[in-house]
């Protein structure tokens, strides 16, 4: 079955950092680029950033660029989003999203996980 | 990056067709053809509804279309049904090599 998986809910302090991790199963984790979004409560969706898995080679919103880094372990099929500094506005649903192909001609999703929720509270 | 403009609700009678837009800019809708449009019901990921400005995912229903004008682009949905009830986001390329969603349209039929 072709899906990606999450990890589970986090609770963090302000300043902490945080790691989600999303694994693919079903299909060749190094043909499908993987992004992540996020979304607070009630609110609408923020594009993070993107990642190549057969290269390794990634792309930050600007709103990210100093506290997002995103990795990969081709081994497991698994990717990671990790961000730092954390602070209540943090607090979000994370999702990772797979694209249909690799490369600049895919900018569509139509692979989600179901996502992460990440509490940011003292 | 600005997220893209859309109105915050539509409404529509069951039967009827609405049209959601999604205003951008000439750095990303009014530059390239990769407009998605997402469906998302509560609690749940979002769904892909269009990709490329028009074309549709097997498995999406032909009363989802979509076009592009200038930094302009529209999502139509006819034969408004119950289940359309949602909200939904449009995405943009943009010319900074990264991508920026709408601000979200809740549809509501009545």
């Amino acid at each position: 079955q072709v899906q990606l998986v999450q990890s589970g809910a986090e609770v963090k302090k302000p300043g902490a950092s945080v790691r989600v991790s999303c694994r693919a199963s079903g299909y060749t984790f190094t043909s499908y680029d993987i992004n992540w979004v996020r979304q607070a409560a009630g609110q609408g969706l923020e594009w993070m950033g993107w990642m190549i898995p057969s290269t390794g080679n990634t792309g930050y919103a600007q709103n990210f660029q100093d506290r997002l880094t995103m990795t990969m372990d081709t081994s497991t099929s698994t990717a990671y989003m990790e961000l730092s500094s954390l602070r209540s506005e943090d607090t979000a649903v994370y999702y990772c999203a797979a694209a249909p192909g690799s490369g600049s001609d895919y900018w569509h999703f139509d692979l989600w996980g179901r996502g992460t929720l990440v509490t940011v509270s003292s | 990056q600005s997220a893209l403009t859309q109105p915050a609700s539509v409404s529509g009678s069951p039967g009827q067709s609405i049209t959601i837009s999604c205003i951008g800019t000439s750095s990303d809708v009014g530059g390239y053809n990769y407009v998605s449009w997402y469906q998302q019901h509560p609690g749940i990921a979002p769904k892909l509804l269009i990709y490329d400005v028009y074309k549709r995912p097997s498995g999406v229903s032909n009363r989802f279309s979509a076009s592009k004008s200038g930094n302009t682009a529209s999502l139509t949905i006819s034969g408004l049904q119950t289940e359309d009830e949602a909200d939904y986001y449009c995405g943009s390329y943009t010319n900074s090599i990264t991508l920026v969603f709408g601000t979200g349209t809740k549809v509501t039929v009545l």
